[in-house]
C-alpha cells in the first residue's frame, strides 16, 4: 500500500459531461502529480501541484483542471469529455517535510475512466 | 520525437531467463533515472533509481545509465514469474520529480 489512495476506483459516463476525480496524498506528502496513462500512450504527466500550488504543466488538456486544496488532496476535474479521454487516471506524490527528497513518487491504484 | 523512447514489448522470457530492458532519451538535461515496475491493475512502484551515469545493482536486478548515449538499461537475472509486470523507466532534470516515463515494457515470465 503506497498510502496514496484514489477515488473512485472505476468511473462510466457519456460523452459530453464532467467528472471529478480526487486524490489523497500520503501523509505530510506537499507535491501531488496527475498523471493519463491509456494502452498506446503510456503515462503522460499532467501536472504538479506543490503545497497547494500549481508547479508544472504537461500534456493537459483545456478541458482539464486541476487544483490541491490546504489539506494537501487534489481534485482532477475532466470536462467535455471526449471517447479518447478514456484512460487510468493516476495521482503519485512525493516531498514530505522532513523527508529526504529521493526523487520518488508514490503512485496511488488510479481511476479508471471510460467514457461512451 | 518523444522525450523517452521505450520499446513495449511484448516480452516474454522463460524462467529464469536474464531480461534486458533499454530505454533512450534526448533530454540531455535527465540526470535523475528510474525504474518503475507496474503489476496489473496496480500503480506503479520504484523499483530502481540511479543519479548521473553509472551501475546500480540491487539483488538480481541492475540499472545502468550512459548519459553520453541517452541509454538506459534494466537487467533482470535468474527471472522469475513474479517479474511479471510492465517495466516503466523514469528521468528528470531536477529531481523535482517533473519526470518523464517512457511508454512501458510488458514482460512476461514463463514458470
Amino acid at each position: 500500500d503506497s498510502g496514496v489512495t484514489q477515488t473512485p476506483k472505476h468511473l462510466i459516463t457519456a460523452t459530453g459531461q464532467r467528472v471529478t476525480l480526487r486524490c489523497s496524498p500520503r501523509s505530510g506528502d506537499l507535491s501531488v502529480y496527475w498523471y493519463q496513462q491509456s494502452l498506446d500512450q503510456g503515462l503522460q504527466f499532467l501536472i504538479h501541484y506543490y503545497n497547494g500550488e500549481e508547479r508544472a504543466k504537461g500534456n493537459i488538456l483545456e478541458r482539464f483542471s486541476a487544483q490541491q486544496f490546504p489539506d494537501l488532496h487534489s481534485e482532477l476535474n475532466l470536462s467535455s469529455l471526449e471517447l479518447g479521454d478514456s484512460a487510468l487516471y493516476f495521482c503519485a506524490s512525493s516531498v514530505a517535510l522532513g523527508r529526504p527528497n529521493t526523487g520518488e513518487l508514490f503512485f496511488g491504484e488510479g481511476s479508471r475512466l471510460t467514457v461512451l | 520525437q518523444k522525450e523517452v523512447e521505450q520499446d513495449p514489448g511484448p516480452l516474454s522470457v522463460p524462467e529464469g531467463a536474464i531480461v534486458s530492458l533499454n530505454c533512450t532519451y534526448s533530454n540531455s538535461a535527465f540526470q535523475y533515472f528510474m525504474w518503475y515496475r507496474q503489476y496489473s491493475r496496480k500503480g506503479p512502484e520504484l523499483l530502481m533509481y540511479t543519479y548521473s551515469s553509472g551501475n546500480k545493482e540491487d539483488g538480481r536486478f541492475t540499472a545502468q545509465v550512459d548519459k553520453s548515449s541517452k541509454y538506459i538499461s534494466l537487467f533482470i537475472r535468474d527471472s522469475q514469474p513474479s517479474d511479471s509486470a510492465t517495466y516503466l523507466c523514469a528521468m528528470s532534470a531536477n529531481n523535482n520529480n517533473d519526470m518523464r516515463f517512457g511508454a512501458g515494457t510488458r514482460l512476461t515470465v514463463k514458470p
